[in-house]
């Protein structure tokens, strides 16, 4: 069974730190990394994708592949409150469908 | 541009009725996925279709589910009869199959509540 592992969480930092979101995935074959955003009652929303490995940085975000590892990472730099969601990561293979994580729930503390 | 569009927002019925789901994926987008979202089971895929036609149906949970697309801007999600464990937030999301590495995007969801 192609699988995606996050932990649950809470993560909590406090304002303005990093935080460290992680995430491994079992399937070698797969090709393709998302990273989706879920605030509390909203739908997944698309913040980052990674294809190859290394770092990829868009903003304050920054997503990272590791495929011998088979590990993904989302760095979050100066967080504030508004990233305060779940974070959940996806990966896909050569087909469309994508495998989700459950989810690592982020709490940013003022 | 509009995004992934789906009705009702909410929806709330008796156990035993018929609900009909419905999705409007991206204009130009050629796959189209639903999901069900549960804090027990999180974000599970029911089904999703590739050119209109339903590819991976695996995740229906029973037969008292059923999808269709009858073309490329238009699907449905049906539930009869309703139970109240269908109780849950129902996603469609939208990619484009063919180009790349293409992320699913999500509709709002509907909310449904069975009594």
């Amino acid at each position: 069974q192609k699988e995606v592992e996050q932990n649950s969480g809470p993560l909590s930092v406090p304002e303005g730190a990093i935080a460290s979101l992680n995430c491994t995935y079992s399937d070698r074959g797969s090709q393709s990394f998302f990273w989706y955003r879920q605030y509390s009652g909203k739908s997944p929303e698309l913040i980052m994708s990674i294809y190859s490995n290394g770092d990829k940085e868009d903003g304050r975000f920054t997503a990272q592949l590791n495929k011998a590892s088979q590990y993904v990472s989302l760095l979050i730099r100066d967080s504030q409150p508004s990233d305060s969601a779940t974070y959940l990561c996806a990966s896909n293979n050569a087909g469309n469908m994508l495998t989700f994580g459950g989810g690592t729930r982020l709490m940013v503390k003022p | 541009d509009a995004g992934v569009i789906q009705s009702p927002r909410h929806e709330v019925t008796e156990m035993g009725q018929e609900v009909t789901l419905r999705c409007k994926p991206i204009s130009g987008h050629n796959s189209l996925f639903w999901y069900r979202q549960t804090m027990m089971r999180g974000l599970e895929l029911l089904i999703y279709f590739n050119n209109n036609v339903p590819i991976d149906d695996s995740g229906m949970p029973e037969d008292r589910f059923s999808a269709k697309m009858p073309n490329a801007s238009f699907s449905t999600l049906k539930i009869q009869p309703s139970e109240p464990r269908d109780s849950a937030v129902y996603f469609c999301a939208s990619s484009l199959v063919g180009a790349g590495h293409q992320p699913q995007h999500f509709g709002d969801g509907t909310r449904l509540s069975i009594l």
